[in-house]
């Protein structure tokens, strides 16, 4: 049982080349939420998956697009990639279904600079 | 939406001195709270949650949080912390589907 797994661990890219982060769980959780975290930011969500087949905008979505793919894998995507997005990824899940859920797990962290 | 403070961004601590770290939320009415730790170099894990009944949460680790709702905070505690609790510490609060989460609290505890 892996829980949460993304890959790349990191990556460096060039301004304006694109990249898909991927991430999946193996936990059967309904929800699916991708974060960046930066220094004195804590974590901000960018985009999130309530269900298989829905994906919504968080606090921080441009420059960003989700593809839930099946309801173990959520992908994020950077189209055309900018310095502001250096940051270190986390993906989540959650099984959100009544009283004593919403806790996240998070996977292991993407570290992505842009150069 | 909900929104959560956590005035202390870097606390300092000698082995053995009691730990509390503030949290404070935005808006009452039924209110799910966590903490979760992100050691140097790892992933956030949950250290302890609260959705309903006793407002004091006991936690992994010796950590415990009280639930004080006339103050709109659920503040962590541990009596005497380890060199090993050198981490950062998030506060976060449900907000319908998603977690809200505090600008984090950066221990170092010196041995």
């Amino acid at each position: 049982n892996a829980g949460v797994t993304q890959t790349p661990k990191f990556q460096v890219l060039k301004t304006g080349q694109s990249m898909t982060l991927q991430c999946a769980q193996d936990m059967n959780h309904n929800s699916m939420y991708w974060y960046r975290q930066d220094p004195g930011m804590g974590l901000r969500l960018i985009y999130y998956s309530a269900s298989e087949g829905t994906t919504d905008k968080g606090e921080v979505p441009n420059g960003y697009n989700v593809s839930r793919l099946n309801k173990r894998e959520f992908s994020l995507r950077l189209e055309s990639a900018a310095p502001s997005q250096t940051s270190v990824y986390f993906c989540a899940s959650s099984e959100v279904a009544g009283l004593g859920s919403y806790e996240q797990y998070f996977g292991p962290g993407t570290r992505l600079t842009v150069t | 939406a909900q929104s959560v403070s956590q005035h202390n961004h870097h606390v300092i601590l000698s082995e053995a001195a009691s730990l509390e770290l503030g949290c404070n939320y935005s808006y009452g009415g039924t209110v799910n709270l966590f903490w979760y730790v992100q050691y140097p170099g790892q992933h956030l894990q949950l250290l302890l949650k609260y959705f309903s009944g006793d407002p004091l949460v006991k936690g992994i680790k010796g950590f415990e949080a009280e639930f004080i709702k006339s103050k709109f905070s659920f503040n962590l505690r541990k009596p005497s912390v380890q060199w090993s609790d050198t981490a950062e510490y998030f506060c976060a609060v449900r907000d319908f589907q998603k977690l809200v989460f505090g600008t984090g609290t950066r221990l170092l505890v010196s041995p």
